[in-house]
């Protein structure tokens, strides 16, 4: 399976603060990377697309002001995190899907990083 | 809205018997199915993807899809502590969007 590294894998920040988390696709190029939230005991929930070279897709509910998304490169995609509240509290999972994936597109999932907001 | 429902368990197995885990969805039109291990505080590994009607093998996994009746499981043989884990179903919906829909997951717990 593909490589797909987050960094950090966990940070602890007081509330108000920003916090920045790296993507990054260590084996192929990803025009496109995905953004997911999961709180304790529930699944993953979809905050973003994120697209190489222009403006990221949020869902419905996700403020984009406050997740911001940066990919600029095919290989990294970042999120911070602004003004940060301990209901943002959450592990946060970035998803890779190749390039040149065709019919099988499966997305690779990161290590993810778990943020403790004070 | 699109859905992915799945039994939250938790599901008991013994060691060496057969674990089934199920799940269904409500886009009739998709076309991409997955199931991701997850392990606690950990994130989410493709086990397999399915996208034709039939059965799947890969070693000790079997993925069965059903698309009339919006229906795709898992199944594993001989199971092993290791195994215990959240199941999570995923689903690619129809058309263009890359976006996959994940069910709750299914807790497999594999007793020695």
């Amino acid at each position: 399976g593909a490589v797909v590294s987050q960094h950090p894998s966990w940070v602890i920040c007081k509330s108000g603060t920003s916090v920045k988390i790296e993507c990054r696709s260590l084996d192929f190029q990803a025009t496109t990377m995905f953004w997911y939230r999961q709180f304790p005991k529930q699944s993953l929930m979809l905050m973003a697309t994120s697209n190489e070279g222009s403006k990221a897709t949020y869902e419905q509910g996700v403020e984009k002001d406050k997740f911001l998304i940066n990919h600029a490169s095919l290989t990294l995609s970042t999120l911070t995190v602004t003004s940060a509240h301990p209901e943002d509290s959450s592990f946060y999972i970035c998803s890779v899907r190749p390039s040149l994936a065709g019919p099988t597109d499966t997305q690779y999932f990161g290590p993810g990083t778990r943020l403790t907001v004070l | 809205q699109k859905e992915v429902e799945q039994n939250s368990g938790p599901l008991s197995v013994p060691e060496g018997a057969i674990a089934s885990l199920n799940c269904t969805y409500s886009d009739r039109g998709s076309q991409s199915f997955f199931w991701y291990r997850q392990y606690s505080g950990k994130s989410p590994e493709l086990i397999m993807s399915i996208y034709s009607n039939g059965d799947k093998e890969d070693g000790r996994f079997t993925a069965q899809l059903n698309k009339a009746s919006q229906y795709v499981s898992l199944l594993i043989r001989d199971s092993q502590p290791s195994d215990s884990a959240t199941y999570l179903c995923a689903v690619k919906a129809q058309g263009g969007s890359e976006k996959l829909v994940f069910g709750k997951g299914t807790k497999l717990t594999v007793n020695p």
